[in-house]
Order: structure tokens, then C-alpha cells, then sequence
């Protein structure tokens, strides 16, 4: 089975900050890597992802992320970010081969900018 | 745009009662899913969905069943509601799209229905 680390469960920044979120993930073989964005009253949405291909891989709204496979992450980054970045932010993982199985969610990160 | 919906944004219900939770999607997806949102816990799956009339148990199915009778419509039920189960439930679809051996769609997920039990 897969699981999931986010290592900061609350980040405050002041807007124009860099951001970088931590996700860490353990399974022994293959897998799709999400981030996922809640913002405050709205659905969880995607913000990017990584299949396969190019590890640097870009999302939504400036962010990014980076899948590193040695490591087992995949940090989420935004060189500066904006008011409206408050929201909580999670990373999952499934297994890659062609299954239905469900995504298996970090804990999440509340991140809120100060103006 | 893929649309999925939950049935209730909010519900209140007692100990006891059995509890119903729906889900439609609108664009024909094969899988769908439900999870539950906690605080500090994240999401974590409870029950999925290959396709009609399938199920599958996810990471916490203790307390819930499902029902998938049409494609498009995926409820979850709570036989006899707790308050441990009062939380966020969310509801997701994707589509079967299988690219080199491995499945490249995204969930899309519903808005939460969030369920208080008293």
C-alpha cells in the first residue's frame, strides 16, 4: 500500500514569498503523483500532476512541481505567491498500471498569505 | 466541464438513523469514488467503483456500503450512523483511460456534503 507524508501542516507566508511545499511518498513501484487544492468554501481541485515524462512538470496559477525518484517526492513550488493562494494543499498518490484504484491523500497543508 | 454533485451540502441526522449519501457525475466515467475528509487526516477512501453494479472496499469501508445501480450515480450509505462518522464526504469520477499501461485520467471531485450525525 502507498502512504503519503506532507511535512509542514501549517505554512504562513507574506504575499511576493517563494513557496515550497514538502511531499514524500512510499511504495515500491510505479506510481502518479497529484497536488490537489482546496480554497476556502470551494471543491478540491486539481493543480497539477505527474505521470511520466519530463520530472519538472507545470500546473495552474504559476505553480509547479518537481518529481524527484530517488527521493520518493514530489515538492509542490510557486516563486511568489499572492493573497489568493490561501488554501489547503494536498498531494496523493495512486499506483500506475491501469487500475481504478482510489488516490491515497497527505494529511494536507494550510497555507494562508498575509497580505 | 465535468460535473459531479453531491446531493446535500450539508445534513444532520442521530445516532442511529441510516443515512444516505448521493453522488452524480454527467459524464459517463467508469469509476467513482468516495472518501471522507478529516481535519489533520486528509482524505481517505472508503469505497470505489469500477463500474455498474461493481464495489470495491478503500482504505476505511467499516460502517459503510455502497450502491452503483447506474453508471452515473454512486450513493454511499451509512447503515447505522455514529457520531465518528460525522465528517466531509467527497465524491469523485474518472473516466478509463489507459495510456501505456497506465491509467492517466484525473478524479474529478463533487463539492462534500458535510454530515453532522448527534
Amino acid at each position: 500500500a502507498q502512504s503519503v507524508s506532507q511535512h509542514n501542516h501549517h505554512v504562513i507566508l507574506s504575499e511576493a514569498a517563494s513557496l515550497e511545499l514538502g511531499c514524500n511518498y512510499s511504495y515500491g513501484g510505479t506510481v502518479n503523483l497529484f497536488w490537489y487544492v482546496q480554497y476556502p468554501g470551494q471543491h478540491l481541485q486539481l493543480l497539477l500532476k505527474y505521470f511520466s515524462g519530463d520530472p519538472l512538470v507545470k500546473g495552474i496559477k504559476g505553480f509547479e512541481a518537481e518529481f524527484i525518484k530517488s527521493k520518493f517526492s514530489f515538492n509542490l513550488r510557486k516563486p511568489s505567491v499572492q493573497w489568493s493562494d490561501t488554501a489547503e494543499y494536498f498531494c496523493a498518490v495512486n499506483a500506475a498500471g491501469g487500475g481504478a484504484d482510489g488516490l491515497t491523500f497527505g494529511k494536507g497543508t494550510h497555507l494562508i498569505i498575509q497580505p | 466541464d465535468v460535473k459531479v454533485t453531491q446531493s446535500s451540502r450539508y445534513l444532520v441526522k442521530r445516532t442511529g438513523e441510516k443515512v444516505f449519501l448521493e453522488c452524480v457525475q454527467d459524464m459517463d466515467h467508469e469509476n467513482m469514488f468516495w472518501y471522507r475528509q478529516d481535519p489533520g487526516l486528509g482524505l481517505r477512501l472508503i469505497y470505489f467503483s469500477y463500474d455498474v453494479k461493481m464495489k470495491e472496499k478503500g482504505d476505511i469501508p467499516e460502517g459503510y456500503s455502497v450502491s452503483r445501480e447506474k453508471k452515473e450515480r454512486f450513493s454511499l450509505i451509512l447503515e447505522s450512523a455514529s457520531t465518528n462518522q460525522t465528517s466531509m464526504y467527497l465524491c469523485a469520477s474518472r473516466t478509463r483511460n489507459v495510456f501505456g499501461g497506465r491509467d492517466t485520467d484525473t478524479q474529478y471531485f463533487g463539492p462534500g456534503t458535510r454530515l453532522t450525525v448527534l
